[in-house]
């Protein structure tokens, strides 16, 4: 059975710094490309980020790009988001998902919350 | 960017069929999925790929995509079956994932 554990969202200032976790077991990881997901409080999903199995291509949200970097350690099974120049807007309900092109499993997310 | 409409809502009695609808230029060129979300939970997948249904995804859900428009079918509705339905499509352009705005199902 397919499992996705989010960590590291916690509530940080705008400019702040947050990297999130995301442990995947029951799949070959390795081979998997990952997504990441957010949701803003009573809003719909919006994509964030995509990685493929070997790390070598990357995709990212208009929203978000120059300041959150996805990466992952195959031989942990783990998947990363790091999180530069926090704003208030990115507050949200932070998912991984296993998947490019659609996210065929998703966590249970991790919260992350920006404010002053 | 390319961009999916839902309607915000829809109501069905229960064992009625639900057809809940997702537009977008030309989207029946593109493989349209379709996450389930209910209240406090994690979203999940139903259907893939226009209209093939995950391992234990029931009958019930089905779904079409031509022209304009997909639409997900939830053939006999239940209660349980209240939730979010979020179209999702891949876009190869410029490689980004692209979710429609959620439509809010609720079984009268």
């Amino acid at each position: 059975e397919v499992e996705l554990l989010e960590s590291g969202g916690r509530s940080v200032q705008p400019g702040g710094f947050l990297r999130l976790s995301c442990v995947g077991s029951g799949f070959t990881f390795r081979t998997s490309a990952m997504t990441w997901v957010r949701q803003a409080p009573g809003k719909g999903l919006e994509w964030v980020s995509g990685i493929i199995g070997s790390g070598s291509s990357k995709y990212y949200a208009d929203s978000v790009k120059g300041r959150f970097t996805i990466s992952r350690d195959n031989s942990n099974n783990t998947l990363y988001l790091e999180m530069n120049n926090l704003q208030v807007a990115d507050t949200a309900v932070y998912f991984c998902a296993k998947g490019r092109t659609v996210a065929g499993n998703w966590g249970q997310g991790t919260l992350v919350t920006v404010s002053s | 960017s390319y961009v999916v409409t839902q309607s915000p809502s829809l109501s069905v009695a229960p064992g009625q069929t639900a057809r809940i609808t997702c537009g977008g230029d030309n989207i029946g060129g593109k493989s349209v999925n379709w996450h389930q979300q209910k209240p406090g939970q994690a979203p999940l997948l139903v259907v893939y790929e226009d209209y093939e249904r995950p391992s234990g995804i029931p009958e019930r859900f089905s779904g079409t995509n031509s022209g304009n428009t997909a639409t997900l079918v939830i053939s006999r509705v239940e209660a349980g079956d209240e939730a979010a339905y979020y179209c999702q499509v891949w876009d190869s352009p410029t490689d980004h994932m692209i979710f429609g705005g959620g439509t809010k199902l609720t079984v009268l």
